[in-house]
């Protein structure tokens, strides 16, 4: 079946990296474009951005440049999410998300979410 | 940038009722607008997409209206599974942004 699987769940402490990962099964993976979405604990969600997965070509919403990276790997349908120099206030659940893109757009499957939490 | 402005924040309801969430886009987006529903630690669930279409496998009960700058999610008759926090989005132009959301508590 249609699935996006993340990785588990990360501890980091306060100046670390950490890589979010969302493996996509069941459909051609460069079909759709992949989102990610933050949920902060107790707190909405807010959309950092998306990536072409024909072209790799990332997006960024304002807020998530320069710590943030997206990226690829197209021989195991896998997207990545690389936050670098991590900060208490990104503790969060991080969502990957298949946009489904025609006349109109909506993101249809979602992965479980992976919690990063920062603390020393 | 388009801002999301859902209403209410809170919605206190019984089983059997009728409830309606509000969204309101801080500019014109169309029908580009989709509903998903978030019970907790549980990711977001697609409702409803373009505006008005139901996605495949969600209850009838459920249905969206609206076009421009102003939407609607109706739930025609609540179930106890339905109580949960409603989020709103706008796909019309990026960055895309969600509505701050609409938590459904039980009466």
């Amino acid at each position: 079946q249609v699935q996006l699987v993340q990785s588990g769940s990360e501890l980091k402490k306060p100046g670390a990296s950490v890589k979010v990962s969302c493996k996509a099964s069941g459909y051609t993976f460069t079909s759709f474009a992949i989102n990610w979405v933050r949920q902060a604990p107790g707190q909405g969600l807010e959309w950092m951005g998306w990536i072409n997965t024909n072209t790799g070509t990332p997006t960024y919403a304002q807020g998530f440049t320069g710590r943030f990276v997206f990226s690829l790997d197209i021989s195991v349908s896998t997207a990545s999410l690389q936050i670098s120099g991590l900060k208490a206030e990104d503790t969060a659940v991080y969502y990957c998300a298949r946009e489904y893109r025609y006349r109109y757009s909506y993101m249809d499957v979602w992965g479980k979410g992976t919690t990063v939490t920062v603390s020393s | 940038d388009i801002q999301l402005t859902q209403s209410p924040s809170f919605l206190s309801a019984s089983v059997g009722n009728r409830v309606t969430i509000t969204c309101r886009a801080s500019q014109g987006i169309s029908s580009h607008l989709a509903w998903y529903q978030q019970k907790p630690g549980t990711a977001p669930k697609l409702l409803i997409y373009a505006a008005s279409t139901l996605q495949s496998g969600v209850p009838s009960r459920f249905s969206g209206s609206g076009s421009g700058t102003e939407f609607t999610l109706t739930i025609s008759s609540l179930q106890p599974e339905d109580f949960a926090t409603y989020y709103c989005q706008q796909l019309n132009s990026y960055p895309y942004s969600f509505g701050q959301g609409t938590k459904l508590e039980i009466k």
